[in-house]
């Protein structure tokens, strides 16, 4: 069963500004990664926190992880066109065996 | 090499054939996934291997059937499926299933369409 939740479903912005992406999920979890999709084709992982980490940074990547409200948010600064894509969250178990994916965010950025 | 290949990329299947999707990683992970996906839906999680062993099979009917001949390689076999069974595939592996920092490097999918 799914247990990440996204919000947006979708977001539109122009290049240059930045996108904001939020996720729930419901069940303790031992991480908690990003991923991105462009036109159905295979994911590429962007970042992972870890459940006793509270923020992360990779180049225009910002991620945010709150345990205690059970939500994470992704933040792309100054978007590119390119940054055009479906962005997943996804969470690890406890178990680690199984890795559950949120709705998608579908983050267009126009030129 | 950080690629996870999946072959074929496409795939047409009529319901009462019999077809495999391949999946192959050379990074010495030991996890291995497939996948579900229909369009502008998260993957869905199918199995997964541990060790070239089963360690999770989410409820999926037996039409779809995996193998693990060996630490590289992943199959799915494809047997009397629906129309509703058209979705893309992926496979995916990562270092250890039961570790902290398990990064999963995915591959491009099979698109496939059941007719």
């Amino acid at each position: 069963s799914q247990q990440g939740e996204e919000d947006p479903q979708a977001l539109s912005i122009q290049e240059g500004e930045n996108a904001t992406m939020n996720c729930s999920y419901k069940t303790s979890i031992n991480n908690l990664q990003w991923y991105r999709q462009n036109s159905g084709r295979g994911l590429v992982h962007l970042i992972l926190i870890r459940s006793n980490e509270r923020e992360k940074h990779s180049g225009r990547l910002r991620v945010t992880l709150d345990t205690s409200k059970k939500s994470s948010s992704l933040l792309i600064t100054a978007s590119r066109a390119a940054d055009t894509a479906s962005y997943f969250c996804a969470t690890s178990n406890t178990g680690g065996f199984k890795t559950i994916f949120g709705a998608g965010t579908r983050l267009f950025v126009k030129a | 090499d950080t690629e996870v290949t999946q072959t074929p990329k496409h795939l047409v299947m009529g319901m009462t054939n019999k077809k495999s999707l391949k999946c192959e990683q050379h990074m010495g992970h030991r996890a291995m996934y497939w996948y579900k996906q229909k369009a502008k839906k998260p993957p869905e999680l199918m199995f997964v291997y541990s060790y070239e062993k089963l360690s999770i099979n989410e409820s999926v009917p037996s039409r779809f059937s995996p193998e693990c001949p060996n630490s590289s390689l992943l199959n799915l076999h494809l047997h009397a499926l629906q129309p509703e069974d058209s979705a893309l595939y992926l496979c995916a592996s990562s270092q250890e299933p039961n570790v902290m920092n398990t990064e999963a490097f995915f591959g491009q999918g099979t698109r496939l369409t059941v007719v």
